[in-house]
């Protein structure tokens, strides 16, 4: 089956510092997905990653991927308090959209 | 353009009961999953839908079925609830085919059982 990890599980950190968040999958997949929720909402979807050195940047949120290692990588640049939220990376098993989850980030940002 | 819709948007139940939960896709979609998130976890797929047929299904029980209608709409059916059923069901939308594109989410449904 396939194993979708996600570290750290927790961050807490302050405004204007940049971090990175990973995610390792345990299968061959070229695609992968980043997702954000907010406490009590549903899935908004951040980036989606299809294929080996893609990146994407969106705002202080940069997506990338690397398939031969099984990792993506989601870096915050410049944090700010309205990023404080749960972020998931999904991967595609490549049977069509069957989304396995990564165990989620809880990232809050202090002032 | 509506979004993914859920239905209801919070479900109290008992041990044993059975619950239907109902979700309607993003306009120009054919193609419905349905996830089950617990408390302080990620999404685990449950089943998918097309052309009105399970596609794919996840790791769950036989006590978890669904439906697809002729206009895309899905049904979640779970029979004989346990404790453990108790989490927040999402329903998520995309067009079969278009490899390119993510799975969009509905609200959910937040399902207590007592």
């Amino acid at each position: 089956e396939l194993k979708v990890e996600q570290n750290p599980l927790f961050l807490s950190m302050q405004e204007g510092k940049n971090y990175t968040i990973y995610c390792n999958y345990s299968t061959t997949s070229d695609r992968l997905y980043w997702y954000r929720q907010d406490p009590g909402k549903s899935l908004e979807s951040l980036f989606v990653l299809l294929s080996n050195g893609a990146v994407k940047q969106e705002g202080r949120l940069m997506a990338s991927l690397d398939t031969k290692a099984r990792l993506s990588t989601l870096h915050i640049t410049a944090a700010v308090h309205d990023l404080s939220a749960t972020y998931f990376c999904a991967v595609d098993k490549g049977t069509g959209n069957q989304f396995y989850f990564g165990t989620g980030t809880s990232l809050t940002v202090i002032p | 353009d509506a979004g993914v819709t859920q239905s209801p948007t919070h479900l109290i139940k008992t041990r044993g009961q059975q619950v239907t939960l109902r979700c309607s896709p993003k306009s120009g979609h054919d193609t419905v999953s349905w996830y089950q998130q617990a408390l302080g976890q990620g999404p685990q797929f449950i089943f998918q839908y097309y052309e009105e047929e399970e596609r794919q299904r996840g790791n769950f029980p036989d006590r978890f079925s669904g439906h697809q209608f002729p206009n895309y709409s899905s049904e979640l059916n779970v029979n004989a609830l346990l404790l453990g059923d108790s989490a927040l069901y999402l329903c998520a939308s995309n067009l079969l085919g278009v490899g390119t594109d993510t799975q969009y989410f509905g609200p959910g449904t937040r399902l207590t059982v007592l």
